[in-house]
């Protein structure tokens, strides 16, 4: 059971819109900085959003990212077949003082 | 350009060890933080540890007292020694640049498995 909550899956048609919501608490989510991953099949992961809402220099602005209390969306726009993958949602949990990972998101472009 | 080339893993019995390393250049190693991720089989992404540019150490809770982070700043080399190891730490393990808060994990290591089984 991951301490982030993401839903297993969701799916779109190409050119639509996704959100991938990430589900926290007060320690972690709530006090601290989300980043998200795209997981392509077969490869590492790769950083898409930092501190939140900010793209690495490479990152389409296809990709977006908020947050809200204890609760983080990415949000993906004009969805592509190349979309197709894992997204996490990831940051610090103070009660832990550990890092933590959602349990991960399969986008389906249909 | 920043590269991370993971190596020391392997097939190795439970209650085993092996020890972790990563090759890094294209940045000044000594500035940075540092994380090691995990994979199992077929599963999502699991945080092990990190280490500060000033050697704060951080264990996850399902490592903690079997795993050690360490760092060589002379090297550039980035260390995970796994200690009585279990079925349960079959994984990838990706050495990643960073800490998972404020800048987020990149760039990320190719990875390299790690397979405890008699």
């Amino acid at each position: 059971q991951s301490v982030l909550t993401q839903p297993p899956s969701v799916s779109a048609a190409p050119g639509q819109k996704v959100t991938i919501s990430c589900s926290g608490s007060s320690s972690n989510i709530g006090s601290e900085y989300v980043s998200w991953y795209r997981q392509l099949p077969g490869t590492a992961p790769k950083l898409l959003i930092y501190e939140s809402s900010k793209r690495p220099s490479g990152i389409p602005d296809r990709f977006s990212g908020s947050k809200s209390g204890t609760s983080a969306t990415l949000g993906i726009t004009g969805l592509q077949t190349g979309d197709e993958a894992d997204y996490y949602c990831g940051t610090w949990d103070n009660s832990l003082s550990a890092g933590v990972f959602g349990g991960g998101t399969k986008v389906t472009v249909l | 350009e920043v590269q991370l080339v993971e190596s020391g893993g392997g097939l190795v019995q439970p209650g085993g060890s092996l020890r972790l390393s990563c090759a890094t250049s294209g940045f000044t190693f000594s500035n940075y933080g540092m994380t090691w991720v995990r994979q199992a089989p077929g599963k999502g992404l699991e945080w092990v540890s990190s280490i500060t540019s000033s050697d704060t150490i951080y264990h996850g809770k399902s490592v903690k007292g079997r795993f050690t982070i360490s760092r060589d700043n002379s090297k550039n080399t980035l260390h995970l020694q796994m200690n009585s190891l279990r079925a349960e730490d079959t994984a990838v393990y990706y050495c990643v640049l960073g800490r998972i808060s404020a800048d987020g994990l990149d760039p990320w290591g190719q990875g390299t498995l790690v397979t405890v089984s008699s």
